[in-house]
């Protein structure tokens, strides 16, 4: 079975901390995401990779940054958490083309 | 913003067909229509996807309308533990990069 991995499953963190979230796949995917997901506001695209080091910036990334040494892995980086960005945080993989998205269990992230 | 429409909630009893629409009148030549769905507290799940013919597989059925603007996921027997929230999402076959933009969804509940 495919996994995504997530790092932590609960996660709280103090405004201006530098906060690392990471996502591991086991499936050599070429294409890697980070969504967040609110309520009301469904899930919203933050950052995706179709390659290691490459990145484009999805509908929010206003916040955030993310970095893609390996291709298994795909970190989110919270620069200087901050309140409004307390969400569940999800990652998903998936091969290049039309193909299914696996989706990690998710990140709830709590900044106090 | 998402590219698809779809209802908000719908209703459905045990062991009769689920039937969710979705509006896409803007997709182009080269968009897929993917389903996902999302059961409370879980990342979003894999259903199926299609160009323009229709699709089944062990989950659910897809319905693409002639002209490729709407679509149907039909589950033919829907049971309680379908009560989630479904995602139609399009994106294109593109190898550098698919990013799949959700919108809201529609929460279905299957009742009995």
């Amino acid at each position: 079975d495919v996994k995504v991995t997530q790092s932590s499953r609960y996660l709280v963190k103090r405004t201006g901390e530098k906060v690392f979230l990471e996502c591991v796949q086991d499936m050599d995917h070429e294409n890697m995401f980070w969504y967040r997901q609110d309520p009301g506001l469904g899930l919203r695209l933050i950052y995706f990779s179709y390659d290691v080091k490459m990145k484009e910036k999805g509908d929010i990334p206003e916040g955030y940054s993310v970095s893609r040494e390996k291709k298994e892995r795909f970190s989110l980086i919270l620069e200087s958490a901050s309140t409004n960005q307390t969400s569940m945080y999800l990652c998903a993989s998936r091969y290049g083309g039309p193909t299914e998205a696996f989706f990690g269990q998710g990140t709830r992230l709590t900044v106090v | 913003d998402a590219k698809t429409t779809q209802p908000t909630s719908m209703d459905c009893a045990e062991g009769r067909a689920a039937n969710l629409p979705c509006n896409h009148s803007t997709i182009s030549g080269n968009e897929y229509v993917y389903w996902y769905r999302q059961i409370h507290s879980q990342g979003p799940q894999y259903i199926i996807h299609g160009l323009k013919n229709n699709e089944t597989n062990e989950m659910a059925s897809l319905i693409i309308t002639e002209d490729r603007k709407s679509s149907t996921l039909i589950l033919p027997h829907a049971t309680l533990r379908d009560t989630a929230v479904y995602y139609c999402i399009v994106g294109l076959n593109n190898q550098a990069g698919t990013a799949l933009i959700f919108g809201k969804g529609t929460t279905l509940s299957v009742s009995s």
